[in-house]
């Protein structure tokens, strides 16, 4: 079965700071993997997403991800961090066929200071 | 158009109580999925419809019943819940292949946030 790891729970970054989430997934194939954000009290967005091709993925809102299959990360990145960027962060992983049942990571709350 | 609407936003009901959640979307898309998120927590998958029929029940309690009537359109009728049910109930949708292949990409609705007294 697939699994989902997001090792830090919380995270805080001086606005204008780098940013880096984590993201580690286990599946015996060639993932689906997704990063959304989700600000309090809304839905999900959906900020990228990796199905094959270049392991470095381009998403909105600024960010980007890179698809490392030697070490089963999908690590979000950010250059600048802007104060809108507070928000949950979810990683997720789908197994492409026959599923609608992508696993969630726990999390990560990103707080920016000022 | 990339949206996924839900109606009420907001909705309070007793345990004797009888109501319903909306979801809509006009993307096309054929696959429609319920999850339930309590705080701090990612969204739990509940229900997923493919081409109007349930596809996944995640042994979710009959008190939450499903209900696809069209291709845009999905409903969760509530009955007799319990306080442990109040969450943010969360709608997504992605475009389906058929053939039990799922496009996986899936749009989230903003919400509806589910008080149980």
């Amino acid at each position: 079965a697939q699994s989902v790891t997001q090792p830090d729970i919380h995270i805080t970054v001086s606005e204008g700071a780098s940013l880096e989430l984590r993201c580690n997934y286990s599946y015996g194939a060639t993932p689906y993997l997704f990063w959304y954000v989700q600000s309090p009290g809304q839905g999900l967005q959906l900020l990228l997403k990796y199905f094959s091709g270049d392991t470095l993925v381009q998403g909105i809102k600024g960010f980007e991800a890179e698809f490392k299959r030697s070490q089963s990360s999908f690590n979000l990145r950010k250059p600048s961090v802007h104060w809108s960027d507070a928000a949950e962060y979810f990683c997720a992983v789908g197994k492409g066929t026959n599923a609608g049942k992508s696993t969630f990571g726990d999390g990560t709350t990103l707080t920016v200071k000022p | 158009d990339t949206e996924v609407t839900q109606t009420p936003k907001h909705l309070v009901m007793g345990m004797t109580n009888k109501k319903s959640l909306k979801c809509e979307q006009h993307m096309g898309h054929r696959a429609m999925y319920w999850y339930k998120q309590k705080a701090k927590k990612p969204p739990e998958l509940m229900f997923v419809y493919s081409y109007e029929k349930l596809s996944i029940n995640e042994s979710v309690p009959s008190r939450f019943s499903p209900e696809c009537p069209n291709s845009s359109l999905l409903n969760l009728h509530l009955h007799a819940l319990q306080p442990e049910d109040s969450a943010l109930y969360l709608c997504a949708s992605s475009q389906d292949l058929g053939g039990g292949g799922f496009q996986e990409t899936q749009y989230f609705g903003p919400g509806t946030r589910l008080l149980v007294l």
